[in-house]
């Protein structure tokens, strides 16, 4: 396989219910990045982790946990969630997380994403 | 703080026609880029142009070119012979300052007509 995959893609559970997301980068990236989707807003930046250390934790609510056991998978742990949540969760690699400076070119690369729904 | 714009939340465009969206940005950095992105209803969001702020020339991938205007800190897309493919939305965005994320704009919906 190639490029960012993640799985499942499409999620629907309940408020009391447990689920994991899951992604995997084959394109040797050492960042990593969960996004959130949600319908009429912009994207926004949940989690970057870098080299496996979490680097970046952009005010997210603890019902989100994320998990970065190494630089090519990604997981996004979720309980207790709450009808609000329901979105497009965007994963998304690139080679450092420092890479996107003016000038570098360099991008991050997304995954098909997983629209979860919350009921 | 870096700020990113786009203002036609949709457009429709005749197949075959040149299409340009538009993006102004907000930045107090000296050295900044800007990107834009293409997200299918499928739902990945695909990288399509890049442009550095030190770039002399118009950046073009393909049927993509990048109209970027310092002065007036604009960054719009243009898409020529616009196929029914196109139709997605469309987003720019810019490297936030710290440099670990990329802040996006709202989105333009683009709708082709055959």
């Amino acid at each position: 396989e190639t490029g960012v995959t993640q799985t499942p893609r499409h999620l629907v559970m309940g408020m009391t219910n447990k689920k994991s997301l899951k992604c995997e980068q084959h394109l040797g990236h050492n960042a990593m990045y969960w996004y959130k989707q949600s319908a009429k807003k912009p994207l926004e930046l949940m989690f970057v982790y870098n080299f496996k250390e979490q680097t970046e934790n952009n005010s997210v609510p603890s019902r989100f946990s994320p998990e970065c056991p190494n630089s090519s998978h990604l997981f996004l742990h979720l309980h207790t969630l709450q009808p609000e949540d329901s979105a497009l969760y965007l994963c998304a690699s690139s080679q450092g997380h420092f890479v996107v400076l003016a000038g570098s070119g360099e991008t991050q690369y997304f995954g098909p994403g997983t629209r979860l729904l919350v009921l | 703080a870096q700020k990113i714009t786009q203002t036609q939340p949709g457009m429709f465009v005749q197949e075959k026609e040149a299409v340009t969206l538009d993006c102004t940005y907000d930045t107090s950095d000296q050295s900044y880029g800007l990107f834009w992105y293409k997200q299918p209803s499928s739902g990945e969001m695909i990288f399509l142009i890049y442009q550095g702020s030190y770039d002399e020339q118009n950046a073009t991938e393909g049927r993509y070119s990048l109209n970027f205007q310092k002065a007036r800190k604009s960054a719009n897309l243009v898409i020529s012979a616009s196929q029914l493919g196109d139709s997605a939305m469309y987003f720019c965005a810019i490297p936030h300052s710290s440099a670990s994320k990329i802040i996006f704009g709202s989105g333009t919906r683009l709708s082709i007509r055959p």
